[in-house]
């Protein structure tokens, strides 16, 4: 596609339920970030895939958030048992590998509200 | 740690002024610095990319500025019109891995 897609665009469910959000990069683009953006504060850094290395978990705030990437396509960030502190934007960002520090292009995101 | 700090917090000005938005950050040894806008429900255009090596970048009425020994960058944009009214965010990369460390983020608001 023209551009980073995510799905969906809004998600509200109730604490202690899990959830996947969806990321579809550019085509051809070979590293994939995930961000997290709560209300009123910057966005956070949660984990990095490049082509077939191991991710960059390093963002992750807790063992409730995992997220999987198959070869160089879509990317699913799952958050098990969620709580209210998880109601964020989440932003996904996907960047090609021959320019390893040029931008990023980020999709729309996907509002998560935890009840 | 790095941190990167925005100042001001938000920003009014009337239409056709000169806007400059300030980014700092703590540590000098960044790859590069970005600046973003981000509207209201969708997601970060990316407006300038610096490399550690640059000292400014120019797109149309936009320039940024980077002074990596002092952490500072400025953005500004000239002649300020009511669609620039969005959040500025700026973000440094720290290695080669080229994840971003955002600030909190400028909000702009251009009266007409």
């Amino acid at each position: 596609g023209a551009g980073v897609s995510q799905s969906p665009s809004n998600k509200v469910t109730e604490k202690g339920k899990d959830v996947e959000l969806r990321c579809d990069p550019i085509s051809g683009h070979t590293a994939l970030y995930w961000y997290r953006q709560r209300l009123g504060q910057g966005l956070e850094f949660l984990i990095y895939f490049q082509g077939n290395s191991a991710p960059d978990k390093s963002g992750l705030p807790s063992d409730r958030f995992s997220a999987e990437r198959t070869g160089e396509s879509v990317s699913t960030l799952t958050i098990q048992r969620t709580q209210q502190e998880d109601s964020a934007v989440y932003l996904c960002a996907s960047s090609s590998v021959e320019v390893k520090r040029g931008k990023q292009f980020f999709g729309p995101g996907t509002r998560l509200t935890v009840l | 740690k790095q941190e990167v700090t925005q100042i001001p917090a938000a920003l009014s000005v009337p239409e056709g002024e000169n806007l400059v938005l300030n980014c700092s950050f703590t540590d000098s040894a960044i790859y590069n610095l970005q600046w973003f806008r981000q509207d209201p429900g969708k997601g970060l255009t990316s407006l300038l990319l610096i490399q550690s090596s640059q000292r400014e970048q120019t797109s149309g009425r936009l320039n940024a500025s980077l002074d990596k020994s002092s952490g500072r960058s400025t953005l500004y944009i000239a002649a300020s019109q009511p669609g620039d009214s969005a959040t500025y965010l700026c973000a440094v990369t720290g290695d080669s891995w080229g994840k971003l460390q955002f600030g909190a983020g400028t909000q702009v608001v251009v009266t007409p």
